[in-house]
C-alpha cells in the first residue's frame, strides 16, 4: 500500500488555460476527497465522491471545476480558464469503507499538487 | 456553517519544553482529526478522537476531545525540533459526505 498519489506535485501555467490534477487513492478505499488549500489557512473541501458518483459538491466549486471518478478508482479535476486566484495547494485524501461513527470521518492525504496560476 | 478555530496561531519554543494548541469551535462534531503537515507536502494523520471526554496519547503528544465534542487540545512534552511543523485539527461532519472541517493550523518551530 502506497498511500494517496497524486500527480502531478506541481503545476505552472498561464491564466487562461485548462489544467488536470489526478488522484490515486488508496486501494479499496471507496470515497475519494477533494481540497484546496492556501497559504495559512487550512484545507477547504470541495468535493466528495463515493466509489464512481460524486454525490457532494462544495460552493466554492465554481462550473470551472469539474471532477470525475470514472471507475470508482482514480480521481481527475480540471479547471477551465485558470485564474491567478486558483493558486494554491490541491489535496486528495480518501476514506475506507465500513468505518461506524466518527471514524468514518478519518481521511489519508497525498501529497497534494500545488499549482501556480501567472 | 461549521467553524473550528485554532489558537494560537505561531508558536515558537525552546527544545525540552511543554506547549498546548486548543481547537475550539460553538459546533458539534462526530470526531476531531489532528494532523501535521509539512511544507509542500499533505497532511498527515496524527490520531482520531470519537469520544467526547477521550483522551489518547501518540509517546510525547496528548490528544484530547472535549466533553461536549466542540472542542480539543494537542499538548505536547518535552517539543523536540523534529516536532516542528504545522498542526491542523480538523472536525469531522455527521452528513453523508464525511468531510473535514479544518481549522487553520498553529505553526509550531521548536528551536535547538
Amino acid at each position: 500500500d502506497t498511500g494517496v498519489s497524486q500527480n502531478p506535485r506541481h503545476k505552472i501555467t498561464k491564466r487562461g488555460q485548462n489544467v488536470t490534477f489526478r488522484c490515486d487513492p488508496i486501494s479499496e478505499h471507496n470515497r475519494l476527497y477533494w481540497y484546496r488549500q492556501t497559504l495559512g489557512q487550512g484545507p477547504e473541501f470541495l468535493t466528495y465522491f463515493q466509489n464512481e458518483a460524486q454525490l457532494e459538491k462544495s460552493r466554492l466549486l465554481s462550473d470551472r471545476f469539474s471532477a470525475e471518478r470514472p471507475k470508482g478508482s482514480f480521481s481527475t479535476l480540471e479547471i477551465q480558464r485558470t485564474e491567478q486566484g486558483d493558486s494554491a495547494m490541491y489535496l486528495c485524501a480518501s476514506s475506507p469503507r465500513g468505518l461506524a461513527g466518527g471514524l468514518g470521518n478519518i481521511q489519508y492525504f497525498g501529497a497534494g499538487t500545488r499549482l501556480s496560476v501567472l | 456553517t461549521q467553524l473550528l478555530e485554532q489558537s494560537p496561531q505561531f508558536l515558537s519554543i525552546q527544545e525540552g519544553e511543554n506547549l498546548t494548541v486548543y481547537c475550539n469551535s460553538s459546533s458539534v462534531f462526530s470526531s476531531l482529526q489532528w494532523y501535521r503537515q509539512e511544507p509542500g507536502e499533505g497532511p498527515v494523520l496524527l490520531v482520531t478522537v470519537v469520544t467526547g471526554g477521550e483522551v489518547k496519547k501518540l509517546k510525547r503528544l496528548t490528544f484530547q476531545f472535549g466533553d461536549a465534542r466542540k472542542d480539543s487540545s494537542l499538548h505536547i512534552t518535552a517539543a523536540q525540533p523534529g516536532d516542528t511543523g504545522l498542526y491542523l485539527c480538523a472536525g469531522g461532519n455527521t452528513g453523508s459526505a464525511r468531510q473535514l472541517t479544518f481549522g487553520s493550523g498553529t505553526q509550531l518551530t521548536v528551536l535547538p
